[in-house]
């Protein structure tokens, strides 16, 4: 089952302007994590979040995470053409957190 | 240069037939899981390994098979009786056991059933 859900699923933005992407999930984390995918490539790791953090930068990104509303967000800022992707999230379930659970990824088009 | 290998990045299958796909990690890494991509969604949690000879179904198991003999090797299983195998695959691997840390990925094989 998918955990988590991704919103927008498609974005489109002009390169300089920001893009911010939210995650909402279902049950109690452990942790959350952000991963891009180039199409047809596989994931690269962005960054994780604890349930005990509330927001972690990380370069250009910035993300925040609500466990009262089961929600996290991801900030990019001054978005770049190379950043033309898809970004999923993942969470680790405080019961039995041995895997990771992905969402359904939010696809970032940035237009030079 | 450490990291995950991943072959064939193509593979063709005819319906009846089994293949295997191969996963080698070189990074030291205890933990290796199979995830599914199908166009447009996430990723599904096929198998998973925690540490050698022993080894975890996933959310998707049925159809699929794996094997772990090796701390570097993962291999993958598409079995004839898995009923709709055209995908992505994507073998990735973590440090320690636990989704406590981050997963590298494998550039991932796609497999097309004709």
């Amino acid at each position: 089952s998918q955990q988590g859900e991704e919103d927008p699923q498609a974005l489109s933005i002009q390169e300089g302007e920001n893009a911010t992407m939210n995650c909402s999930y279902k049950t109690s984390i452990n942790n959350l994590q952000w991963y891009r995918q180039n199409s047809g490539r596989g994931l690269v790791h962005l960054i994780l979040i604890r349930s005990n953090e509330r927001e972690k930068h990380s370069g250009r990104l910035r993300v925040t995470l609500d466990t009262s509303k089961k929600s996290s967000s991801l900030l990019i800022t001054a978005s770049r053409a190379a950043d033309t992707a898809s970004y999923f999230c993942a969470t680790a379930s405080n019961f039995g957190n041995e895997k990771l659970t992905f969402g359904t990824g939010t696809r970032l088009t940035i237009i030079p | 240069d450490g990291g995950i290998t991943q072959s064939p990045k193509y593979l063709f299958r005819k319906e009846g037939q089994n293949v295997t796909l191969s996963c080698e990690q070189n990074l030291n890494h205890d933990a290796m899981y199979w995830y599914r991509q199908d166009p447009g969604q996430g990723l599904r949690l096929i198998y998973y390994s925690q540490i050698v000879n022993d080894f975890q179904k996933g959310d998707i198991a049925e159809g699929y098979s794996v094997s772990r003999e090796k701390k570097e090797s993962f291999p993958l299983t598409v079995t004839s009786a898995q009923k709709n195998p055209t995908a992505f695959y994507l073998c990735a691997s973590s440090m320690r056991s636990g989704a406590t840390g981050e997963l590298f990925f494998g550039e991932g094989s796609r497999l097309t059933v004709l």
